[in-house]
């Protein structure tokens, strides 16, 4: 059974860059599937932040393209976000995700709520 | 990019049935293959209930239904039992994943 964690600060400073790792057990990242980040501020909506494959192709939100990089780390298992400078409108629980087997997110991780505060 | 429109709350008794509707400006929901459907319970990762439009996942009651029809998605709840007060929220692929804003269902 595929399970995801993610991990990283739960509080950073308003314009530093905060970087979370998602940890995967139960398949190997080499063996497909476009990894995902999503999340989730306070009360509100979903919003997918980007997608990685394990050879390293990206794409991302438009709205925040020029604030993501994503990397994947095989060896590992593990991929990562990294989001910079951050405001009070980055406050949100952090997901990753897999699809089920095509276009959708089939597994999740528990989430990391990460706080941006001074 | 803006989210996906969906009503900001249902509600039903237990045994009847609702619908969730799920449409989007400049997006083309209704001739979308990759639409899903998540359920999201209080303080829990979101579930998926409804993949590629129609199809569930195994596991998920056939209580839960999607479909499409001109340009909106929809996701039907039978049966309502209790246990599916949650926020649903429809997603599609289009070049990358859009969701909509969420549905609260009160049952």
């Amino acid at each position: 059974q595929v399970q995801l964690q993610e991990s990283g600060p739960g509080r950073v400073k308003p314009s530093e860059t905060v970087s979370l790792s998602c940890t995967v057990s139960g398949f190997s990242i080499s063996n497909g599937f476009f990894w995902a980040w999503i999340r989730q501020a306070p009360g509100k909506g979903l919003e997918w932040i980007g997608s990685i494959s394990y050879t390293g192709t990206t794409f991302s939100n438009p709205s925040l393209t020029s604030r993501v990089t994503l990397s994947v780390d095989v060896s590992k298992n593990q991929f990562s976000l990294k989001l910079t400078s951050v405001t009070a409108a980055d406050t949100a629980v952090y997901y990753c995700a897999r699809p089920r087997s095509g276009f959708d997110f089939g597994f999740w991780g528990p989430g990391l709520l990460v706080t941006v505060s001074s | 990019q803006s989210a996906l429109t969906q009503p900001a709350s249902v509600s039903g008794s237990p045994g009847q049935s609702i619908t969730i509707s799920c449409t989007g400006p400049n997006v083309d929901v209704g001739g979308n293959k990759y639409v899903s459907w998540y359920q999201q319970h209080p303080a829990q990762a979101p579930k998926l209930i409804i993949f590629d439009v129609t199809q569930r996942p195994s596991g998920v009651s056939n209580r839960f239904s999607g479909s499409q029809s001109g340009s909106t998605a929809s996701l039907t709840i039978s049966r309502l039992q209790a246990e599916d007060e949650a926020d649903y929220y429809c997603c599609l692929y289009e070049r990358g994943w859009l969701f909509g804003g969420g549905t609260k269902l009160t049952v």
